[in-house]
């Protein structure tokens, strides 16, 4: 099974910084990786798929990069409705595989 | 728009069996795939079950395997997930998420709003 890690496991980020979330496979992925943010008390809400393209009404600061085992979520410049908890996924085969999340919180 | 809506959860005792349905709404059903996502108390994400469109599957994580099944009625546009011998572990808000394809492996582009199932004696 394809495992996902993230790093850093939290961080504490100003208004206006630029913010870089890591996420690694376990075994290549392909580009099968997509971004999810959530808050608390509410649903996840899909931000990336397909490692680099944005879903419907997501804002241009936010980016993805990365192929086979490392990826990256970028915030260019961090506003205040982008606190919360991002998580990375694979779904390049089955099992589907959800890293454990990196918590962005106001410094 | 697209809605999904769960439904059945409850306080359950340790072995007992729940059954959840996510209602769906404003997309043709049958031709996406769906799964199931929990998230246990200040835990993260646990991918739990994907059914294709074509009924394809159910793939299993192995924390549920057995345990768990997973359905869908395409004419009533209804996901359910079927749960037995519940544990403590098993305690979490349990999402459904609409696929973006119907047969092949697919990020989620669309959420529920979650439904809380404790399993306690």
């Amino acid at each position: 099974d394809i495992q996902m890690a993230q790093s850093p496991s939290s961080l504490s980020a100003s208004i206006g910084d630029r913010v870089t979330i890591t996420c690694q496979a376990s075994e290549g992925v392909s580009t099968s990786l997509a971004w999810y943010q959530q808050k608390p008390g509410k649903a996840p809400k899909p931000l990336i798929f397909d490692t680099s393209s944005l879903q419907s009404g997501v804002p241009s600061r936010f980016s993805g990069s990365g192929s086979d085992t490392d990826f990256n979520l970028t915030i260019s410049s961090l506003q205040s409705e982008d606190f919360g908890t991002y998580y990375c996924q694979q779904y390049h085969r089955y099992p589907l595989a959800l890293g454990p999340g990196t918590k962005v919180d106001l410094k | 728009e697209v809605q999904l809506l769960e439904s059945g959860g409850d306080l359950v005792r340790p072995g007992g069996s729940l059954r959840l349905s996510c209602a769906a709404s404003g997309f043709r059903f049958k031709e996406f795939a769906m799964t199931w996502v929990r998230q246990a108390p200040g835990k993260g994400l646990e991918w739990i079950s994907t059914l294709s469109g074509a009924g394809i599957g159910p793939y299993y994580a192995d924390s549920v395997k057995g345990r768990f099944t997973t359905s869908r009625d395409n004419s009533a546009g209804t996901l359910f997930l079927q749960m037995r011998s519940l544990r403590a572990d098993d305690t979490a808000v349990y999402y459904c998420a609409k696929n973006t394809a119907r047969m092949r492996s697919s990020p989620f582009d669309h959420w529920g709003q979650g439904i809380l199932v404790t399993v306690s004696s």
